[in-house]
């Protein structure tokens, strides 16, 4: 198992440019989600999914969109990319017991750069 | 909302020497999940924990499930060079919507 996978590494975008930041898991993992990860900031939740067609915000969704037509994929969108949206994003997964996460494994992160 | 709070938030050791580390909440978890990240990695679980009064370990690590289910704690012993990064505790969030609950992470950082 490749476990989570996260394209590109790196990434160095212009104000206003949009991109799609790719994570893909091969655990069969229903539960998907988005983190980004600022100095002093830990780690905050940007959106995530419980299953196939279904998404919802976390505490920082503003400037993101997300869709999961699959078990397998979660992509990131930032649709025009701020200097505020500079940060290490990371994808995660897991599986899902009654609704209940129990463990959650994380991706090796996209490092990104709005100039 | 639920918070997680971390100490200390760096420690700076001499190898070999013992690490202690916390997790408080101020509401009930159900699950403690320990986790570390190397620079540039992304988090990496070590040890989670599902019952109150748990003690689980792997390898120099243990963590435990504090009794009042409010609290954890990891404990790395002879720590190593390579023990150097951030641990962070984390947990369910509340509504069974399937969120994680991070705390702010402690660094640890070994003199060789």
């Amino acid at each position: 198992n490749a476990g989570v996978t996260q394209t590109p590494k790196f990434q160095v975008l212009k104000t206003g440019q949009s991109m799609t930041l790719q994570c893909a898991q091969d655990m069969n993992h229903e539960y998907m989600s988005w983190y980004r990860q600022d100095p002093g900031m830990g780690l905050r939740l940007i959106h995530y999914s419980v299953g196939a067609g279904i998404t919802d915000q976390g505490e920082v969704p503003n400037g993101y969109n997300v869709s999961r037509s699959t078990t397998e994929d979660f992509p990131l969108r930032l649709l025009s990319a701020a200097p505020s949206q500079t940060s290490v994003y990371f994808c995660a997964s897991s599986a899902l017991f009654d609704r209940l996460i129990y463990e959650q494994y994380f991706g090796p992160g996209t490092r990104l750069t709005v100039t | 909302g639920q918070q997680l709070n971390q100490s200390p938030q760096s420690m700076f050791i001499q190898e070999g020497e013992d690490v202690s580390m916390n997790c408080t909440s101020s509401s009930i978890f159900n699950t403690w999940l320990w986790y570390k990240q190397d620079p540039g990695e992304g988090p990496v679980l070590l040890i989670a924990l599902y019952k109150a009064g748990e003690l689980t370990s792997n390898g120099r690590l243990t963590a435990q499930f504090g009794i009042t289910r409010k609290d954890s704690f990891l404990n790395i012993s002879a720590s190593i060079p390579s023990d150097v990064g951030i641990y962070f505790c984390a947990g369910p969030g509340t509504g069974n919507t399937g969120k994680l609950i991070f705390g702010q992470g402690t660094t640890l950082q070994v003199k060789p």
